[in-house]
């Protein structure tokens, strides 16, 4: 069935360092993709997203490319700050479909 | 943000009294969908709704039913609460469902002793 496999965490990062969270997915044709973010006592906010391939999903500084060939959405930040710290994850809905299906989530630290 | 409301915020409760959460938009979207979140797990479709009166199973449905007879609620009933039951519970919204991003409400918490 379709999975999302994310990076373990917790990825701890000092701040305005470049930032990569792993993302791959399993589905058949032509996903969408989805980047979500929660921070603490509040629920998922979307961050980004992309719905065929080579779409590139920007906001706020983030930054996700939808690669085919390589089944990958990985969420990348050029310099993080203290208030990005937070869970994100990654997500699909299969090609027609109408359902989420989310990959475990990585929490994401960075100090000052 | 997306106008999603649910209540309560938190609960607790004790293991064989049924539980009701309720999920209130303001959008008018057409599509409606219950969540758990667990350490480990990410977020789990429990049911969803594509309109009035529809609705269908997600991969965790087992223990939980679900109404919806406005467009604007959609309520999640445990009949029979277990602590396996304790969990944050999100609602989403969405449009036309289809490929389309979903959007969150602010989540329950709810304890089950």
């Amino acid at each position: 069935g379709d999975s999302v496999t994310q990076m373990e965490g917790p990825v701890t990062l000092s701040e305005e360092a470049f930032l990569t969270i792993n993302c791959t997915y399993t589905a058949t044709g032509y996903p969408s993709l989805f980047w979500y973010v929660q921070y603490p006592g509040e629920g998922l906010q979307l961050l980004l997203k992309a719905t065929k391939a080579d779409d590139k999903g920007s906001n706020k500084g983030f930054e996700a490319t939808y690669r085919k060939e390589t089944t990958s959405f990985h969420l990348e930040k050029g310099s993080v700050q203290v208030s990005d710290s937070a869970v994100y994850f990654c997500a699909l809905i299969k090609e027609y479909g109408n359902k989420l299906v989310f990959g475990a989530g990585t929490i994401l630290r960075v100090k000052s | 943000d997306a106008g999603i409301t649910q209540s309560p915020r938190h609960k607790v409760t004790e293991t064989g009294t049924p539980v009701t959460l309720r999920c209130h938009q303001t959008e008018n979207h057409r599509y409606m969908y219950w969540y758990r979140q667990d350490p480990g797990h990410g977020l789990r479709l429990i049911h969803y709704s594509y309109g009035v009166k529809d609705t269908d199973k997600g991969e965790v449905s087992d223990g939980y039913s679900v109404s919806r007879s406005k467009t604007e609620d959609f309520l999640l009933t445990l009949e029979s609460a277990t602590s396996s039951q304790t969990s944050v519970y999100f609602c989403a919204i969405s449009e036309s469902g289809v490929r389309e991003a979903q959007f969150f409400g602010p989540g329950t918490r709810l304890t089950v002793l």
